[in-house]
Protein backbone atom coordinates (compact mmCIF):
# COMPACT_ATOMS: atom_id res chain seq x y z
CA UNK A 1 0.00 0.00 0.00
CA UNK A 2 1.22 3.61 -0.19
CA UNK A 3 3.51 4.78 2.18
CA UNK A 4 4.77 8.10 3.83
CA UNK A 5 8.42 7.97 5.36
CA UNK A 6 8.91 10.25 7.58
CA UNK A 7 12.11 11.52 9.60
CA UNK A 8 13.22 11.74 11.96
CA UNK A 9 10.88 9.77 14.41
CA UNK A 10 12.45 11.37 17.38
CA UNK A 11 14.33 14.54 17.66
CA UNK A 12 15.58 16.36 21.03
CA UNK A 13 16.74 20.41 19.59
CA UNK A 14 17.48 23.46 22.12
CA UNK A 15 15.68 26.34 22.02
CA UNK A 16 16.40 28.71 19.25
CA UNK A 17 17.36 26.52 17.11
CA UNK A 18 15.81 24.93 14.00
CA UNK A 19 14.42 21.76 13.18
CA UNK A 20 13.66 20.06 10.00
CA UNK A 21 11.03 17.02 9.50
CA UNK A 22 10.68 15.54 6.21
CA UNK A 23 7.86 13.46 4.72
CA UNK A 24 8.48 11.26 1.79
CA UNK A 25 5.80 9.21 -0.55
CA UNK A 26 7.21 5.78 -1.21
CA UNK A 27 5.46 4.74 -3.82
CA UNK A 28 3.32 7.05 -4.72
CA UNK A 29 3.00 10.64 -6.18
CA UNK A 30 1.67 13.28 -3.29
CA UNK A 31 0.51 16.10 -4.63
CA UNK A 32 -1.10 17.66 -1.69
CA UNK A 33 0.45 16.81 1.74
CA UNK A 34 -0.94 17.96 5.12
CA UNK A 35 1.23 18.82 7.95
CA UNK A 36 -0.42 17.93 11.87
CA UNK A 37 0.29 18.80 15.47
CA UNK A 38 -0.77 16.73 18.37
CA UNK A 39 -0.48 18.12 22.21
CA UNK A 40 -0.43 15.09 24.53
CA UNK A 41 -4.09 13.90 25.05
CA UNK A 42 -4.98 16.19 22.40
CA UNK A 43 -6.59 15.81 19.05
CA UNK A 44 -4.93 16.33 15.67
CA UNK A 45 -5.07 19.80 14.55
CA UNK A 46 -4.17 20.90 10.72
CA UNK A 47 -1.28 23.21 10.88
CA UNK A 48 -0.87 23.90 6.86
CA UNK A 49 -2.02 21.97 3.78
CA UNK A 50 1.22 21.85 1.02
CA UNK A 51 0.45 21.80 -2.48
CA UNK A 52 3.71 20.54 -4.82
CA UNK A 53 5.07 23.58 -6.43
CA UNK A 54 3.13 26.41 -4.65
CA UNK A 55 2.99 28.23 -1.56
CA UNK A 56 1.62 26.16 1.37
CA UNK A 57 -1.49 26.85 2.81
CA UNK A 58 -1.44 27.89 6.50
CA UNK A 59 -4.46 27.10 9.29
CA UNK A 60 -5.66 30.48 11.08
CA UNK A 61 -3.03 31.13 14.06
CA UNK A 62 0.12 29.02 12.45
CA UNK A 63 2.70 31.36 12.21
CA UNK A 64 4.22 31.05 8.39
CA UNK A 65 7.47 32.14 9.29
CA UNK A 66 7.91 30.01 12.29
CA UNK A 67 6.46 26.78 10.44
CA UNK A 68 8.39 26.79 7.17
CA UNK A 69 6.68 24.32 4.43
CA UNK A 70 8.24 23.51 1.07
CA UNK A 71 7.06 20.60 -1.62
CA UNK A 72 9.47 21.23 -4.22
CA UNK A 73 8.41 17.32 -5.59
CA UNK A 74 5.65 14.92 -5.95
CA UNK A 75 7.80 12.89 -3.25
CA UNK A 76 8.90 15.37 -0.65
CA UNK A 77 7.31 17.58 1.56
CA UNK A 78 9.37 19.45 4.62
CA UNK A 79 8.26 21.54 7.43
CA UNK A 80 10.67 23.24 9.47
CA UNK A 81 10.16 24.48 13.03
CA UNK A 82 12.30 27.95 13.09
CA UNK A 83 13.79 29.17 16.42
CA UNK A 84 11.85 26.30 18.26
CA UNK A 85 10.89 27.30 22.02
CA UNK A 86 9.79 24.65 24.65
CA UNK A 87 5.96 25.50 23.45
CA UNK A 88 6.80 24.26 19.75
CA UNK A 89 7.36 21.05 21.63
CA UNK A 90 4.94 18.25 20.27
CA UNK A 91 3.92 15.60 17.86
CA UNK A 92 3.82 16.26 14.16
CA UNK A 93 2.46 14.21 11.62
CA UNK A 94 2.18 14.63 7.96
CA UNK A 95 -0.26 13.21 5.81
CA UNK A 96 -0.98 12.56 2.11
CA UNK A 97 -3.83 12.34 0.10
CA UNK A 98 -4.63 9.76 -2.31
CA UNK A 99 -5.89 10.46 -5.03
CA UNK A 100 -6.92 7.33 -6.74
CA UNK A 101 -8.87 5.79 -3.75
CA UNK A 102 -9.21 9.16 -2.36
CA UNK A 103 -8.35 8.19 1.03
CA UNK A 104 -5.26 9.74 2.90
CA UNK A 105 -2.21 7.86 4.60
CA UNK A 106 -0.10 9.15 7.62
CA UNK A 107 3.66 9.39 8.43
CA UNK A 108 4.85 7.88 11.90
CA UNK A 109 5.04 11.10 13.59
CA UNK A 110 7.79 12.99 14.36
CA UNK A 111 8.24 13.83 18.15
CA UNK A 112 9.75 17.08 18.88
CA UNK A 113 11.15 18.27 22.10
CA UNK A 114 12.39 21.40 22.40
CA UNK A 115 14.72 21.94 25.77
CA UNK B 1 -19.90 24.40 18.14
CA UNK B 2 -16.73 22.27 17.08
CA UNK B 3 -16.77 20.53 13.53
CA UNK B 4 -15.95 17.22 14.49
CA UNK B 5 -17.47 16.11 17.99
CA UNK B 6 -16.62 13.32 19.59
CA UNK B 7 -17.45 12.27 23.30
CA UNK B 8 -14.10 12.12 25.04
CA UNK B 9 -14.79 9.04 26.96
CA UNK B 10 -13.06 6.93 28.29
CA UNK B 11 -15.26 4.24 26.70
CA UNK B 12 -15.44 1.06 28.43
CA UNK B 13 -16.56 -2.55 27.53
CA UNK B 14 -15.84 -5.91 28.35
CA UNK B 15 -14.12 -8.62 26.24
CA UNK B 16 -16.00 -9.56 23.05
CA UNK B 17 -18.78 -7.56 23.61
CA UNK B 18 -19.73 -4.59 20.81
CA UNK B 19 -18.75 -0.92 21.50
CA UNK B 20 -20.16 1.69 19.45
CA UNK B 21 -18.56 5.20 19.03
CA UNK B 22 -20.28 8.22 17.95
CA UNK B 23 -19.50 11.46 15.95
CA UNK B 24 -21.54 14.39 14.62
CA UNK B 25 -20.10 16.88 12.31
CA UNK B 26 -21.47 20.47 11.29
CA UNK B 27 -20.79 20.88 8.10
CA UNK B 28 -23.95 19.80 5.95
CA UNK B 29 -21.55 19.51 2.95
CA UNK B 30 -19.21 17.19 4.02
CA UNK B 31 -18.94 14.44 1.59
CA UNK B 32 -16.65 11.79 3.02
CA UNK B 33 -15.88 10.39 6.33
CA UNK B 34 -13.15 8.16 8.17
CA UNK B 35 -12.22 6.56 11.49
CA UNK B 36 -8.87 6.15 12.58
CA UNK B 37 -7.73 4.35 15.14
CA UNK B 38 -4.27 5.81 17.29
CA UNK B 39 -2.80 4.04 19.77
CA UNK B 40 -0.13 6.00 22.57
CA UNK B 41 2.52 7.91 21.00
CA UNK B 42 1.82 6.27 17.23
CA UNK B 43 0.22 7.82 14.19
CA UNK B 44 -3.04 6.97 13.29
CA UNK B 45 -4.01 4.27 11.17
CA UNK B 46 -7.34 3.84 8.83
CA UNK B 47 -10.01 1.83 10.10
CA UNK B 48 -12.92 2.59 7.71
CA UNK B 49 -13.97 4.83 5.17
CA UNK B 50 -17.38 5.32 4.21
CA UNK B 51 -19.38 8.00 1.50
CA UNK B 52 -22.89 7.06 1.57
CA UNK B 53 -25.70 6.91 3.75
CA UNK B 54 -25.79 3.51 5.40
CA UNK B 55 -23.56 0.77 6.75
CA UNK B 56 -20.54 -0.32 5.44
CA UNK B 57 -18.66 -3.12 6.98
CA UNK B 58 -15.22 -4.69 6.79
CA UNK B 59 -14.48 -7.51 9.25
CA UNK B 60 -15.45 -7.49 13.19
CA UNK B 61 -15.82 -3.57 11.86
CA UNK B 62 -19.32 -1.34 11.22
CA UNK B 63 -19.48 2.14 9.69
CA UNK B 64 -23.04 3.83 9.81
CA UNK B 65 -23.55 7.24 8.08
CA UNK B 66 -26.54 9.53 8.58
CA UNK B 67 -25.96 12.46 6.42
CA UNK B 68 -29.74 13.98 7.20
CA UNK B 69 -28.50 14.14 10.84
CA UNK B 70 -25.45 14.49 10.13
CA UNK B 71 -23.69 11.88 12.42
CA UNK B 72 -21.48 8.97 11.52
CA UNK B 73 -20.92 5.56 13.74
CA UNK B 74 -17.99 2.95 14.52
CA UNK B 75 -19.27 -0.46 15.42
CA UNK B 76 -16.90 -2.80 16.85
CA UNK B 77 -18.37 -6.54 16.97
CA UNK B 78 -15.90 -8.98 19.23
CA UNK B 79 -13.86 -6.31 21.13
CA UNK B 80 -10.37 -7.37 21.85
CA UNK B 81 -8.36 -6.15 24.38
CA UNK B 82 -6.12 -5.19 21.48
CA UNK B 83 -8.59 -2.75 20.36
CA UNK B 84 -8.23 -0.45 23.58
CA UNK B 85 -6.95 2.77 21.71
CA UNK B 86 -8.38 6.23 20.94
CA UNK B 87 -10.74 6.58 17.97
CA UNK B 88 -10.61 9.35 15.66
CA UNK B 89 -13.42 10.56 13.60
CA UNK B 90 -12.41 12.32 10.60
CA UNK B 91 -14.53 14.51 8.25
CA UNK B 92 -13.36 15.85 4.70
CA UNK B 93 -15.58 19.06 4.36
CA UNK B 94 -15.46 19.62 0.54
CA UNK B 95 -18.69 21.16 0.52
CA UNK B 96 -16.42 24.47 1.56
CA UNK B 97 -14.71 26.53 -1.01
CA UNK B 98 -11.29 26.57 0.78
CA UNK B 99 -11.52 22.90 1.69
CA UNK B 100 -8.84 21.82 -0.53
CA UNK B 101 -9.63 18.21 0.57
CA UNK B 102 -8.35 18.80 4.13
CA UNK B 103 -9.25 16.34 7.21
CA UNK B 104 -10.74 18.19 10.18
CA UNK B 105 -10.34 15.49 13.47
CA UNK B 106 -12.21 15.39 16.42
CA UNK B 107 -10.78 15.23 19.99
CA UNK B 108 -11.31 10.98 19.95
CA UNK B 109 -13.09 8.35 21.63
CA UNK B 110 -10.53 6.46 24.08
CA UNK B 111 -11.42 2.77 24.09
CA UNK B 112 -10.51 0.27 26.87
CA UNK B 113 -11.78 -3.44 25.84
CA UNK B 114 -11.67 -5.26 29.42
CA UNK B 115 -10.48 -8.77 29.31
Amino acid sequence: GAVVSQHPSRVICKSGTSVKIECRSLDFQATTMFWYRQFPKQSLMLMATSNEGSKATYEQGVEKDKFLINHASLTLSTLTVTSAHPEDSSFYICSARLQEHYGYTFGSGTRLTVV
Amino acid sequence: QKEVEQNSGPLSVPEGAIASLNCTYSDRGSQSFFWYRQYSGKSPELIMSIYSNGDKEDGRFTAQLNKASQYVSLLIRDSQPSDSATYLCAVNPRGRMDSSYKLIFGSGTRLLVRP
